[in-house]
């Protein structure tokens, strides 16, 4: 079946630390993939996503690289900020249905 | 830009009540989606819905019904509240193709008590 896997959390990290959130994934057939990101007291918003094999999705200094080899998604950052504080969930797509990780809560400390 | 919209940020309700939750998205999305999201669990699909009057049950349907009258607007109905759906209600539309994301409305919080 389809499923994702993420790191569990929470993290904890100092301003301008570097991020790394790992996910990997079991699809049949060939899934897009996202990284979805929650605020405090709000719904989900995309993040970046990624299509294809060897994709990379990039927004707001994040991105991840659709690796099919490794079956993985990983989201980065390089130099965190207070305000990227949130949980962040990864996604597959196939055809109609979307399938989550559990998230990975991150703080970001001054 | 796309926007969903849930009828209540909070609700609160008695055990044995009818609940309605209501979901409209203004971007003429074929697909329609309700989630629930408790801590540690992640985002549980209930019900999507793929074209108006149809509807496929997800991972944790009991307890649950939806109804989809029109395009637009998706509607989650808890027939008769119980305490152990005390949750975040999440809704999400996305238009029709596999590379497409989710939207997602901003969430209602349901307190049964």
């Amino acid at each position: 079946g389809n499923s994702v896997t993420q790191m569990e959390g929470p993290v904890t990290l100092s301003e301008e630390a570097f991020l790394t959130i790992n996910c990997t994934y079991t699809a049949t057939g060939y899934p897009s993939l996202f990284w979805y990101v929650q605020y405090p007291g709000e719904g989900l918003q995309l993040l970046l996503k990624a299509t294809k094999a060897d994709d990379k999705g990039s927004n707001k200094g994040f991105e991840a690289t659709y690796r099919k080899e490794t079956t993985s998604f990983h989201l980065e950052k390089g130099s965190v900020q207070v305000s990227d504080s949130a949980v962040y969930f990864c996604a597959l797509s196939t055809g109609n249905q979307f399938y989550f990780g559990t998230g990975t809560s991150l703080t970001v400390i001054p | 830009d796309v926007k969903v919209t849930q009828s209540s940020r909070y609700l609160v309700k008695r055990t044995g009540e009818k609940v309605f939750l209501e979901c409209v998205q203004d971007m003429d999305h074929e697909n329609m989606f309700w989630y629930r999201q408790d801590p540690g669990l992640g985002l549980r699909l209930i019900y999507f819905s793929y074209d108006v009057k149809m509807k496929e049950k997800g991972d944790i349907p009991e307890g649950y019904s939806v109804s989809r009258e029109k395009k637009e607007r998706f509607s989650l109905i808890l027939e008769s509240a119980s305490t152990n759906q005390t949750s975040m209600y999440l809704c999400a539309s996305r238009p029709g193709t596999m590379a497409d994301e989710q939207y997602f409305g901003p969430g209602t919080r349901l307190t049964v008590t």
